[in-house]
């Protein structure tokens, strides 16, 4: 596709349910970050992958959260045993790796846990 | 960086007239720059980018912005705004060597008829 898809675009699930979370890149993208935005935490990087492996995962908040990146292509994002504090807009960006490059992100997956 | 401090969490202006949105950010490091926009139901795009060389950077749609290194700044500013305008403004920060970005909390600029 022309950009960054993200699936599903919205998702409630409640108290202690695992959910994944879907990242389709922009084709040629080597580089794929996860961000998430919250009112109160404004907008935090999670994760990032250079093709499959991540040298990145300091954002992480925590081990119920983890990534994954298969063919250099799709990502997926898993939380585990979800808390309302996960409630948030996950985003997902894409790019070609290095400082200079433009990350460009999709139109998020709104998680609401109840 | 460490951080990215954008003061002002809402700014209302007349249609016409200039706005400027500021932000302030703090790194041991070299960085990039970086305004993102968010449009009402739309997903985050860039709005202009600073790497190097000319300190005054440009938009299509209007805005600059001027990286002050020794004030550490990248304000954004418009001589004259539209109601096309309104929207969610953030400003951005990538360390030289670093991928991620380190995001502000956002302006909200709401442009009044």
């Amino acid at each position: 596709g022309a950009g960054v898809s993200q699936s599903p675009s919205n998702k409630v699930t409640e108290k202690g349910k695992d959910v994944e979370l879907r990242c389709d890149p922009i084709s040629g993208h080597t580089a794929l970050y996860w961000y998430r935005q919250s009112l109160g935490q404004g907008l935090e990087f999670l994760i990032y992958f250079q093709g499959n492996s991540a040298p990145d995962k300091s954002g992480l908040p925590s081990d119920r959260f983890s990534a994954e990146r298969t063919g250099g292509s799709v990502s997926t994002l898993t939380i585990q045993r979800t808390q309302q504090e996960d409630s948030a807009v996950y985003l997902c960006a894409t790019g070609l790796a290095g400082g200079q490059e433009t990350q460009y992100f999709g139109p998020g997956t709104r998680l609401l846990v109840l | 960086a460490q951080s990215v401090t954008q003061l002002d969490s809402q700014v209302p202006v007349f249609e016409e007239a200039p706005v400027e949105l500021r932000c302030n950010y703090s790194s041991s490091v070299s960085v990039y720059l970086f305004w993102y926009v968010q449009y009402p139901n739309q997903g985050l795009q860039l709005l202009l980018k600073y790497l190097s060389g000319s300190t005054l950077v440009e938009s299509i749609n209007g805005f600059e912005a001027e990286f002050n290194k020794s004030q550490t700044s990248f304000h954004l500013r418009k001589p004259s705004v539209h109601i096309s305008d309104t929207a969610e403004y953030f400003c951005a920060v990538r360390d030289f060597g670093n991928e991620k970005l380190t995001f502000g909390t956002g302006t909200r600029l709401t442009i009044i008829p």
